[in-house]
């Protein structure tokens, strides 16, 4: 079964430092997500982009965070001057459309920031 | 304002057994629930999904059930196994479809042999 796959499993940073997130969707899929969820909380939606852009945005996401599709199959998160509070569990997610397509995810990427 | 809730946060079962989860939701405008099932270091697993149209939907070995006047939903699983332990969150989205998901914070579900 095509699944979602995030690497690194685990990044640890430093304050201050930028980060990347890498995500391959799956192959048939045009909606992509970034969710995060912080230890023992509830996972919280980041960003959706579709057709090369950004669709829909939270209020987390602000303007150290960033997506990108740069080919055709991967999909990035950065985060660009990472803080303390940004320790958590990222999720990648993919669907085939907006409507009547679950979002599939992929097992996360814990990011630390010490 | 939009919010996605769990009335229980632990629920230990015998196998064998059906477990219900239950789920609470504040917006009347959400249109669109789904549940997920996350085991430890993994991602959360898509088991079943319902419309606001319709108030029950089965799949393998799950049923949801959606009562719109009092927002509730609940995932009931029939003959809970020891595999079916985990953490099952419920989301709901008001925008039609899967995009901006608001998830709860989830149940726990331990399965006793």
């Amino acid at each position: 079964e095509p699944e979602v796959t995030q690497t690194p499993s685990h990044q640890v940073t430093q304050m201050g430092q930028e980060v990347i997130l890498r995500c391959v969707p799956i192959s048939n899929h045009l909606y992509f997500y970034w969710y995060r969820q912080i230890l023992g909380q509830k996972v919280e939606f980041l960003v959706s982009f579709y057709n090369n852009e950004i669709s829909e945005k939270s209020e987390i996401f602000d303007d150290q965070f960033s997506v990108e599709r740069p080919d055709g199959s991967n999909f990035t998160l950065k985060i660009r001057s990472t803080k303390l509070e940004d320790s958590a569990m990222y999720f990648c997610a993919s669907s085939e459309g907006r409507t009547d397509s679950p979002l599939h995810f992929g097992n996360g990427t814990r990011l630390t920031v010490t | 304002g939009e919010s996605v809730g769990l009335h229980l946060p632990t629920l230990s079962v015998q196998e064998g057994d059906n477990s219900i989860i239950n789920c609470a939701y504040s917006n009347s405008a959400s249109d669109y629930f789904i549940w997920y099932k996350q085991e430890s270091g993994k991602g959360p697993q898509f088991i079943i999904d319902i419309r606001s149209n319709m108030d029950k939907r089965q799949g393998q070995r799950v049923t949801v059930l959606l009562n719109k006047t009092v927002k509730h939903l609940s995932l009931q699983i029939a003959a809970t196994q020891p595999g079916d332990s985990a953490v099952y969150f419920c989301a709901e989205s008001s925008q039609g479809g899967s995009e901006k998901l608001v998830f709860g914070k989830g149940t726990k579900l331990t399965v006793n042999p």
